[in-house]
């Protein structure tokens, strides 16, 4: 079965701390994952996906197969990054082309000044 | 045009109305869904539709009924539901992943249902 586990439902850091956001998914085929940001009164938006390899708002996420893991880091946490963040794997047991998006149960990032 | 548009933002609902839902996306997309979010909860996947057929129901109970008229629009029909149906549904839409490249999601405001 599918499933994505964040550990963490509450973490709290100081500005310029470092964060790790973790996210662990078990999954038998070869999983798409991404990482999802719901700021305060905002739509859930894509902050990351492991295919691109990108950084976005200085956050990265690397794709670890052989700890099935996939944990969002900052070097320096900033005020405004406080939200809830979830990690989703996209799988394609279902055969077709649109594929059941699933989603950990979130993590609250609240960073204080 | 990246926005995924729903409408209403809130709705209040009696146990014996009837409503709906709608969502619209113009990007083109032909695969959309729809999730029910709890407060402080994940968004929980309902309905998926590609190409305008029905693909994936998640167990949904039948006073949801979803609805993809065309490849633009989707609607989700309520009818007689329960006050613990009470939500945050939210619409997103992406493109098909046959086709390889960007497959995310785009997800709207959501619509804020009350049923009472």
């Amino acid at each position: 079965a599918q499933r994505v586990t964040q550990p963490e439902k509450l973490l709290s850091v100081f500005k310029g701390a470092p964060v790790e956001l973790k996210c662990n998914y078990s999954y038998s085929g070869s999983p798409e994952l991404f990482w999802y940001v719901q700021y305060s009164r905002q739509r859930l938006q894509l902050l990351l996906r492991h295919i691109s390899r990108e950084s976005i708002k200085g956050f990265t996420a690397d794709l670890n197969k052989g700890e099935t893991s996939f944990h969002l880091k900052k070097p320096f946490a900033q005020e405004e990054d406080s939200a809830m963040y979830y990690c989703a794997l996209r799988s394609s047991n279902y055969g077709g082309a649109t594929n059941k998006l699933i989603f950990g149960t979130g993590t609250l990032l609240a960073v204080q000044p | 045009d990246t926005e995924v548009t729903q409408t209403p933002k809130h709705l209040v609902m009696g146990m014996t109305n009837k409503k709906s839902l709608k969502c619209e996306q113009h990007m083109g997309h032909r695969a959309m869904y729809w999730y029910k979010q709890k407060a402080k909860k994940p968004p929980e996947l309902m309905f998926v539709y590609s190409y305008e057929k029905l693909s994936i129901n998640e167990s949904v109970p039948s006073r949801f009924s979803p609805e993809c008229p065309n490849s633009s629009l989707l609607n989700l029909h309520l009818h007689a539901l329960q006050p613990e149906d009470s939500a945050l549904y939210l619409c997103a839409s992406s493109q098909d992943r046959r086709f390889g490249g960007n497959t995310e999601a785009f997800f709207g405001q959501g619509t804020r249902l009350t049923v009472v």
